[in-house]
């Protein structure tokens, strides 16, 4: 089935540490999608990818990072200065403008 | 810039009554609207989408939006509501470009 994984589903940091959240999809979308979603404010925009080996800061990119080096991929780092990064991940992709988003089921990132 | 508002954080109906999620967008140029449903620990689910032509689009689980450009509103709605509709909705807006902006979302509760 055509669809998006992300891995784990949940995640255990300790403060100062490095995460990586992975993002796979088969869909064949160029567009890919990194959110961030915490109570009460909806969804934030980390970063996304318009095509292989491109990326752009979406509203909330401090302390993240991606890469964007096949098209199937787009692994978000999450790294030990971003202040809060407790929260809920969600990875999407989408086919050309203007088409919806397709959503992986997330990943809970809890920093102990 | 673009953005999206629910001025509702919270509707509660009683199940068979009619159903209206409230959305009010932002955009320069032509708006390309979406609306998501999210359960409990979930990725988003896609449920319908404005791009062009009747104002009145249907989709998935029986929802219909209807798109008003002069009040720039894109309100969601269902004539008899499900228990099992009891979700997160959250509306979405997309101008030129690959980038999506949603709105905080508006908990639905169908009591039984």
């Amino acid at each position: 089935d055509g669809g998006i994984t992300q891995s784990p589903k949940y995640l255990f940091r300790k403060e100062g540490q490095n995460v990586t959240l992975s993002c796979e999809q088969n869909l064949n979308h160029d567009a890919m999608y990194w959110y961030r979603q915490d109570p009460g404010q909806g969804l934030r925009l980390i970063y996304y990818s318009q095509i292989v080996n491109d990326f752009q800061k979406g509203d909330i990119a401090e302390g993240y990072s991606v890469s964007r080096e096949k098209k199937e991929s787009f692994p978000l780092t999450v790294t030990s200065a971003q202040k809060n990064p407790t929260a809920f991940y969600l990875c999407a992709s989408s086919p050309e403008f203007p088409g919806e988003l397709f959503f992986g089921e997330g990943s809970r990132l809890t920093v102990l | 810039a673009q953005s999206v508002a629910q001025p509702e954080d919270q509707v509660n109906v009683a199940e068979g009554n009619p159903l209206t999620v409230k959305c009010t967008y932002s955009v320069s140029g032509n708006p390309y609207l979406f609306w998501y449903v999210q359960y409990p620990n979930r990725g988003l689910q896609f449920l319908l989408k404005y791009i062009t032509g009747d104002n009145l689009v249907k989709g998935s689980y029986g929802f219909e939006a209807e798109f008003n450009k002069s009040q720039t509103s894109f309100h969601l709605k269902k004539p008899s509501a499900l228990v099992s509709d009891s979700a997160l909705y959250f509306c979405a807006v997309r101008a030129l470009g690959y980038k999506l902006s949603f709105g905080a979302g508006t908990t639905v509760t169908v009591r039984a």
